[in-house]
């Protein structure tokens, strides 16, 4: 079975400064899909970045991108340039390539502070 | 388009009571999930529709049952529920492949007393 950890409960950070968000996961997979989700007070989820197993090259979606190393079993998130509705849980999520389940790791609050 | 919606938002039971969360997604997506989020997790599956006429166990399915109603509707039953079943539930559709995203619901709160 998978299992995806996400070892920072909470972070703060600067109105404009960056922040980096850790996720390992354990599977014994080799092709897979991996996402961070966001999902702010309102509770609703929203995708804000996806990343295919086999692609080498890190997904970016505008101020946000990813760190994904395969043989580390690792995939940080990163938001440049934080604002202040990125203030929100965000989750990390595995899926297998031949799957419909996600896997959700147990959140990182960020706290994006004036 | 309204996207994925759910019905409660909110609802307190007592132990024992029966109640029916409905969900409907207007995308024309083939799959449909139903997720639970407790304090401090993550959401977890409880059951999902691969398609119109199926529906598969996820992590957590004890206690629940599922109706895959059409296309649009996968509803889930608590028939006798439990204080265990106080929880975030959540309601997801996607199309069919696994980079596909899902689209959640806005969530339904239950309390069970």
């Amino acid at each position: 079975a998978q299992t995806v950890t996400q070892s920072q409960p909470e972070m703060s950070v600067q109105e404009a400064e960056t922040v980096t968000l850790s996720c390992t996961y354990d599977t014994s997979e080799n092709n897979y899909y991996l996402f961070w989700y966001k999902q702010p007070p309102s509770r609703q989820m929203i995708l804000v970045i996806r990343q295919e197993a086999y692609k080498q090259q890190n997904a970016t979606e505008n101020r946000f991108s990813v760190n994904f190393q395969k043989a580390a079993k690792s995939f940080s998130l990163k938001i440049s340039d934080s604002q202040l509705g990125d203030t929100a849980m965000y989750f990390c999520a595995f899926r297998k390539a031949a799957g419909n389940k996600l896997t959700f790791g147990g959140g990182t609050r960020v706290l994006v502070k004036p | 388009n309204a996207g994925v919606t759910q019905t409660p938002k909110f609802q307190v039971l007592k132990t024992g009571q029966s109640m029916t969360l409905q969900c409907a997604q207007d995308m024309n997506h083939n799959s449909m999930y139903w997720y639970r989020q407790d304090p401090g997790m993550g959401l977890r599956l409880i059951y999902y529709s691969a398609s119109e006429g199926t529906t598969d166990k996820g992590e957590v399915p004890n206690g629940y049952n599922v109706s895959r109603l059409n296309k649009r509707e996968f509803s889930l039953r608590l028939e006798s529920a439990a204080p265990s079943q106080t929880s975030v539930y959540f309601c997801a559709s996607s199309r069919t492949g696994s980079y596909n995203e899902q689209f959640f619901g806005p969530g339904t709160r239950l309390t069970v007393l």
